[in-house]
């Protein structure tokens, strides 16, 4: 299985921040990286497949970027409603495989 | 407007075997290239792909609880059933049902979750 490597577990950040979540996949996977989002309580949202494209509807200031092993998920101007865990994904091979997680708090 | 909607036991004893159905609106699963299957995540902790199945009736298993999991689907009542024998504590946890189909870019098919159901708490307690 390819092992996805989330950091940091968990930032602090204020509301109007920019913050970034790296992913480290264990071997080359391209481009082939989802982000979602999870409130607690709820189910994750997707946010970017393919490493950088927007999901429909969700906010420019959610970015993806990253090729290869390495992948980041970038947010701009922190809004209160952003405060949640993400995760990353691959898609690359069976089984799919989540990171560990990242919890945005304030 | 894709919905999906877990349902089964909330608790199930110790080397009982667990069933999950998940009854889903707004697509069909004999559109090319649609997926439905389930991931959870036990309580604090990552999430974990399970099972999936294809309109193509592709079915595809975690290697490491492939001996426990049965998936199937049910167009006609547009529902896809998980099952999990021996279930253990260790596998308390939320069960996502989740839809899956191609993106493409730059001529490549990617295939994100991109529709959740709310998730279902299953806790394994004798």
């Amino acid at each position: 299985d390819i092992q996805m490597t989330q950091s940091p577990s968990s930032l602090s950040a204020s509301v109007g921040d920019t913050v970034t979540i790296t992913c480290r996949a264990s071997q080359s996977i391209s481009m082939y990286v989802n982000w979602y989002q999870q409130k607690p309580g709820k189910a994750p949202k997707l946010l970017i497949y393919a490493a950088t494209i927007l999901q429909s509807g969700v906010s420019s200031r959610f970015s993806g970027s990253g090729s290869g092993t390495d992948f980041t998920l970038t947010i701009s101007s922190l809004l209160a409603e952003d405060f949640a865990t993400y995760h990353c994904q691959q898609c690359y091979s069976t089984p799919p495989t989540f990171g560990g997680g990242t919890k945005v708090e304030i | 407007q894709i919905t999906l909607k877990e349902s089964g036991p909330t608790v199930v004893k110790p080397t009982q075997t667990l069933t999950l159905t998940c009854t889903f609106s707004g697509f069909s699963l004999i559109s090319s290239g649609v997926g439905v299957g389930w991931i959870r995540q036990p309580p604090g902790k990552a999430l974990e792909w399970l099972a999936f199945i294809y309109w193509d009736d592709d079915e595809r298993y975690s290697p490491s609880l492939k001996s426990r999991l049965t998936i199937t689907k049910d167009t006609s009542k547009d529902q896809v059933v998980l099952t999990m024998t021996n279930m253990d504590p260790v596998d308390t946890a939320t069960y996502f049902c989740v839809h899956s189909r191609p993106y493409h870019s730059d001529g490549n098919g990617y295939y994100p979750f991109d529709y959740w159901g709310q998730g279902t708490l299953v806790t394994v307690s004798s």
